[in-house]
């Protein structure tokens, strides 16, 4: 079946430092890719999506683009703030299907 | 405009009780799906409805079980609940039935303790 595999975390940046999140899938087809932010006591806010090889989804400074040769979404952004301290979620869905299928999640905190 | 609403916002129950949990989707978003969040891991796909009718459901006992209203609202109901039911239930509206294109909108949640 559909799989995201996340990169382990937690994951500890100092603030600016340069964030990469590595994800990447299985699934057969092209599915649409998406990245959610949990932050404490919430639930899940879209941050970014892309829903075809090559595009680039970006968002707040964030970026990640839909690569699918190697099957992979990773997210990145260039100086994170401590703001960005949150568990950050990889999924997919296809287009006729119902449902996201989502990684289990990698835990960033961000120290200033 | 108001987010996907989502009540009650914490919930405690006893082993073998059951519970209706509520969602109101964003204004003119006719899909609402429903996941289970269990602590440390990703959410589970539960159920998605569209336009009143069921579209989807995951691997979940029929303990679990949804409906939709005229308004587009859901409720999410769990029989006979048991320890492991304690988990965040988030629900999610989107435009079309799919949200591959648009994406989904989750709510904050439903925090269910099962004692």
């Amino acid at each position: 079946g559909d799989s995201v595999t996340q990169m382990e975390g937690p994951v500890t940046l100092s603030e600016e430092a340069f964030l990469t999140i590595n994800c990447t899938y299985t699934a057969t087809g092209y599915p649409s890719l998406f990245w959610y932010v949990q932050y404490p006591g919430e639930g899940l806010q879209l941050l970014l999506k892309a829903t075809k090889a090559d595009d680039k989804g970006s968002n707040k400074g964030f970026e990640a683009t839909y690569r699918k040769e190697t099957t992979s979404f990773h997210l990145e952004k260039g100086s994170v703030q401590v703001s960005d301290s949150a568990v950050y979620f990889c999924a997919l869905t296809f287009f006729g299907n119902e449902k996201l299928t989502f990684g289990t999640g990698t835990r960033l905190t961000i120290i200033p | 405009d108001a987010g996907v609403t989502q009540s009650p916002t914490h919930l405690i129950k006893t082993r073998g009780q059951q519970v209706t949990l509520r969602c109101s989707p964003i204004s003119g978003h006719k899909s609402v799906s429903w996941y289970q969040q269990v602590l440390g891991q990703g959410p589970q796909f539960i159920f998605q409805y569209y336009e009143k009718e069921e579209r989807g459901r995951g691997n979940f006992p029929d303990r679990f079980s949804a409906r939709q209203f005229p308004n587009y609202s859901s409720e999410l109901n769990v029989n006979a609940l048991l320890l492991g039911d304690s988990a965040l239930y988030l629900c999610a509206s989107s435009l079309s039935p799919t949200g591959s294109n648009y994406g989904y909108t989750f709510g904050s949640g439903t925090r269910l303790t099962v004692v």
